[in-house]
């Protein structure tokens, strides 16, 4: 059964950092692409970054470009954000997705629950 | 960036009912379109990809159809379980983007 496990959310101040964490089993993780999709509260999805399946490729939404970093450790099965210089249009929950073919883009067969993250003083 | 226009933003239906919500992106995507359903404080569930394929496990009640740019999702009769928000999103290219939702709620 496929499983994706975020962690790394919470309060943070404006222009703080935080590192989520998405933490993967049940298919192989280093043959997969990765996202992140965010959705701050009472408001739509919005994607927020991609990375290939052996990171030599990575995508921003302009919103995030310059700020936030993905990365992945197929040996962890785990993939990362790295969020810098975070404001209050950041606090959303986030979520990882997996793609259901080995290439990218392509349409997302997996969700995990999300973690929630809040940026304010 | 290609736009996704969904419609209606809402709208209340009755158990039984047939229900179709539309989605048009704002240059042709082909057929990389995928739904979406997403119940309160739950994570999105992956429905329908390419324009209209179901993924595995998802009831035939579902269905999706393109024309051109114009993508729809139909509920062939709606369940107590279907009432939630639904996005379609193209995944044609980079950035990914979403439809703004159609939320379905009880007549």
């Amino acid at each position: 059964e496929v499983q994706l496990l975020e962690s790394g959310g919470g309060l943070v101040q404006p222009g703080g950092s935080l590192r989520l964490s998405c933490t993967a089993s049940g298919f192989t993780f280093g043959s997969y692409p990765m996202n992140w999709v965010r959705q701050a509260p009472g408001k739509g999805l919005e994607w927020v970054s991609g990375i290939s399946s052996r990171a030599s490729n990575t995508y921003y939404a302009d919103s995030v470009k310059g700020r936030f970093t993905i990365s992945r450790d197929n040996s962890k099965n785990t993939l990362y954000l790295q969020m810098n210089s975070l404001t209050a249009e950041d606090t959303a929950v986030y979520y990882c997705a997996k793609y259901r073919e080995r290439w990218e883009p392509s349409e997302f067969d997996y969700w995990g629950q999300g973690t929630l993250v809040t940026v304010s003083s | 960036d290609i736009q996704m226009t969904q419609s209606p933003s809402s709208l209340s239906a009755s158990v039984g009912d047939r229900v179709t919500i539309t989605c048009r992106a704002s240059q042709g995507i082909s057929n990389y379109l995928a739904w979406f359903q997403q119940k309160p404080g739950k994570a999105p569930k992956s429905l329908i990809y390419a324009a209209s394929s179901l993924q595995s496990g998802v009831p035939s009640k579902f269905s999706g159809s393109r024309s051109g740019t114009d993508f729809t999702l139909t509920i062939s009769s709606l369940q107590p379980e279907d009432f939630a928000t639904y996005y379609c999103q193209q995944y044609n290219s980079y950035p990914l983007t979403f439809g703004g939702g159609t939320k379905v709620e009880i007549k």
